[in-house]
């Protein structure tokens, strides 16, 4: 079983509209967490990290943590052609230079 | 943006024939990762260096994979002898310490035909 799950699997949002792509982990070491998104041909780059409960928000992003359920979610508002992308949660047990564990990603389509 | 280089972006060897990438990490970024990323998107850990040691590894028992972090010079994955089930993108990533983001290359992309 994947430490890292991720759902939904693909998304089609229109323009203008909210994606929401969720996580969860099952490792509960796991206290770390970021949101890479990965355009094709192109390496991940991370979007966010949260590693506290509640809210962060980054200019249209917004990570949410719930560290007793070990579940975190990334809002995307006002979403743009360019943000359609691969969205990868991730996470790792210390914020050492351990490893970093990813989920199986969210294809994210923005419908013009 | 990544300043990660990775070199070559596309790489096909026969099966059985050995593979060779690297990967010079960004200025100042004594941390480096390798993750393999199959055609279904999913990563796997490969290994980490801190300088030039290894901080972790998965199991390389097959001993078909090495990789280094030499002092100035790039890392580099190797796979003695490619198989089939080792296509895919290749990413490397570096990191300058505890508290800062990790970034990653544009990877290699090995095909094994």
């Amino acid at each position: 079983q994947q430490k890292v799950q991720q759902s939904p699997e693909s998304l089609s949002v229109p323009e203008g509209g909210m994606a929401s792509l969720n996580c969860t982990s099952s490792d509960r070491n796991f206290q770390y967490f970021w949101w890479y998104r990965q355009h094709s041909g192109e390496g991940p780059k991370a979007l966010m990290s949260i590693f506290s409960d509640g809210d962060k928000k980054e200019g249209r992003f917004t990570a949410h943590l719930n560290k007793a359920s070990l579940h975190v979610s990334l809002h995307i508002r006002d979403s743009q052609p360019s943000d359609s992308a691969l969205y990868f949660c991730a996470a790792s047990a210390n914020y050492g230079n351990e490893k970093i564990t990813f989920g199986a990603g969210t294809k994210l389509t923005i419908k013009p | 943006n990544s300043k990660v280089i990775q070199t070559p972006r596309y790489l096909v060897k026969g099966q059985g024939q050995k593979a060779k990438m690297r990967c010079i990490p960004e200025k100042g970024h004594p941390v480096v990762f390798w993750y393999q990323q199959n055609k279904n998107n999913e990563f796997k850990f490969l290994i980490n260096f801190q300088n030039q040691e290894v901080l972790q590894q998965i199991d390389m028992t097959e001993k078909r994979f090495s990789a280094e972090c030499p002092s100035n010079s790039p890392c580099s994955l190797e796979i003695q002898s490619s198989e089939a089930g080792d296509s895919a993108l290749y990413l490397c990533a570096s990191r300058r310490g505890r508290d800062t983001e990790v970034f990653f290359g544009k990877g290699t992309r090995l095909t094994v035909v």
